[in-house]
């Protein structure tokens, strides 16, 4: 079955500090990874996704996010925090494999950036 | 382009009232998704349409919960009668995608949700 984890309810990083927040997945076949933003009381935004290609993806707002197959990952990062970072981060996934259309979502990191 | 429009943006009624939610999705979209958002829950997907048909639609908590999508431009969501525990932000998002079968890891682009109370 597949599933995604997320497994930081809250991540606190100072200004300017790099920052990450973690994201583990499980599928049968190839995943199509992808992270999305939400601040609040608003919609939530695509951010960035790996399909296949470099590991290395490059998105909005000066995120990127490594794909890593062996240890089954889709970290997002990025070098230099801005407080207007702070929102609520979604990673989510779909089997490559599976002709359901279906995003298997994980439960949100809140990222906290202080000044 | 407009992107997901959803309406209302607020929606405030009480216990047993019928509920409509509206979304237009982004022009040229085939695929739409409803979701719900609670802080108990988390995101959920209630239903999926393709080509305007139900595709799964086993996120549906119970038989009040109905969705349609009459036209590849409209889909509404409607909850009769409505529970206090249906209170949550709902969101639509639509997607493209652009091969048959399984599709190659199409975006989804929400819309900025209605909140819905039920008093």
């Amino acid at each position: 079955a597949q599933s995604v984890a997320q497994p930081e309810d809250q991540v606190n990083v100072a200004e300017g500090n790099p920052l990450t927040v973690k994201c583990t997945y499980s599928v049968s076949g190839n995943p199509y990874l992808f992270w999305y933003v939400q601040y609040p009381n608003r919609g939530l935004q695509f951010l960035l996704k790996y399909i296949t290609g470099d590991n290395l993806v490059k998105g909005s707002y000066g995120f990127e996010a490594e794909f890593n197959k062996s240890q089954t990952s889709f970290h997002l990062k990025k070098p230099s925090a801005l407080v207007s970072d702070s929102a609520l981060y979604f990673c989510a996934v779909r089997d490559s494999m599976d002709s359901n259309y279906q995003l298997i979502w994980g439960a949100g990191t809140k990222l906290i950036i202080k000044p | 382009d407009a992107g997901v429009i959803q309406s209302p943006r607020h929606e405030v009624t009480e216990m047993g009232q019928e509920v409509t939610l509206r979304c237009k999705p982004i022009s040229g979209h085939n695929s739409l998704f409803w979701y719900r958002q609670t802080m108990m829950r988390g995101l959920e997907l209630l239903i999926y349409f393709n080509n305007n048909v139900p595709i799964d639609d086993s996120g549906m908590p119970e038989d009040r919960f109905s969705a349609k999508m009459p036209n590849a431009s409209f889909s509404t969501l409607k909850i009769q009668p409505s529970e206090p525990r249906d209170s949550a932000v709902y969101f639509c998002a639509s997607s493209l995608h652009r091969t048959s079968g399984r599709g190659s890891g199409e975006t989804q682009y929400f819309g900025p949700g209605t909140r819905l109370l039920v008093l």
